[in-house]
């Protein structure tokens, strides 16, 4: 049972606008919620995070928003560049270190 | 951060064979897990490799078909034993990063072609 839910599979962008990307959850024990970028041939690396107690979370181009009563986080990367091309998993974890993933939204900027 | 060596980057193998994944991690670790991802899915956590005991095993996955190892805190290896074309998979390591709570830094994955 995938408790971790990305629907959309891609989204394509163009070089400096907005990429939003969706994330819906089904446990309401996750307390922690992760996103994480991954290019080919390497291993995940990890992007943003939020806690539970927080709405929304801030790091340079990268926001993450949490809406806990509609169990959904979103991803904005403001301006959008070609690097960041990839694929974006969602990810969440409850009171241990166990993540559970999305499926993936590959992500191509386009110039 | 945690930087982790994953041997091999990929292989072939042939069915019913089988074969051990190394990780290795450049200062010790106290948690350390295996994922794997099959072609188009989400990361699925395996097992949770603990040192010094048995390896915890997530439902679905079991010891005799993927064996784990743990000698100590900056070494794990995974087998896949007697693999199947289901088992073509990347499989990867992860680690407890300790610079930030909740966050795990992986390796960048063992690609494995079962024929």
């Amino acid at each position: 049972d995938q408790q971790v839910k990305q629907n959309s599979p891609s989204l394509s962008v163009q070089e400096g606008r907005i990429s939003i990307l969706n994330c819906d959850y089904t446990n309401s024990m996750f307390d922690y919620f992760l996103w994480y970028k991954k290019y080919p041939a390497e291993g995940p690396t990890f992007l943003i995070s939020i806690s539970s107690i927080k709405d929304k979370n801030e790091d340079g181009r990268f926001t993450v928003f949490l809406n806990k009563s509609a169990k959904h986080l979103s991803l904005h990367i403001v301006p959008s560049q070609p690097g960041d091309s990839a694929v974006y998993f969602c990810a969440a974890i409850a009171n241990d270190y166990k993540l559970s993933f999305g499926a993936g939204t590959t992500v191509t900027v386009r110039a | 951060s945690a930087v982790i060596s994953q041997k091999p980057s990929r292989d072939i193998c042939q069915r019913g064979t089988s074969l051990t994944i190394q990780c290795q991690v450049d200062s010790q670790v106290t948690m350390m897990f295996w994922y794997r991802q099959q072609p188009g899915q989400s990361l699925t956590l395996i097992a949770t490799a603990n040192q010094g005991s048995e390896a915890t095993y997530e439902s679905g996955f079991v010891i005799d078909k993927f064996p784990i190892s743990r000698p100590n805190l900056t070494f794990s290896t995974l087998t896949v034993s007697n693999m199947s074309p289901e088992d073509s998979s990347i499989y990867l390591c992860s680690v407890v990063d300790g610079s930030g709570a909740n966050v795990l830094t992986f390796g960048a994955g063992s690609r494995l072609t079962v024929l």
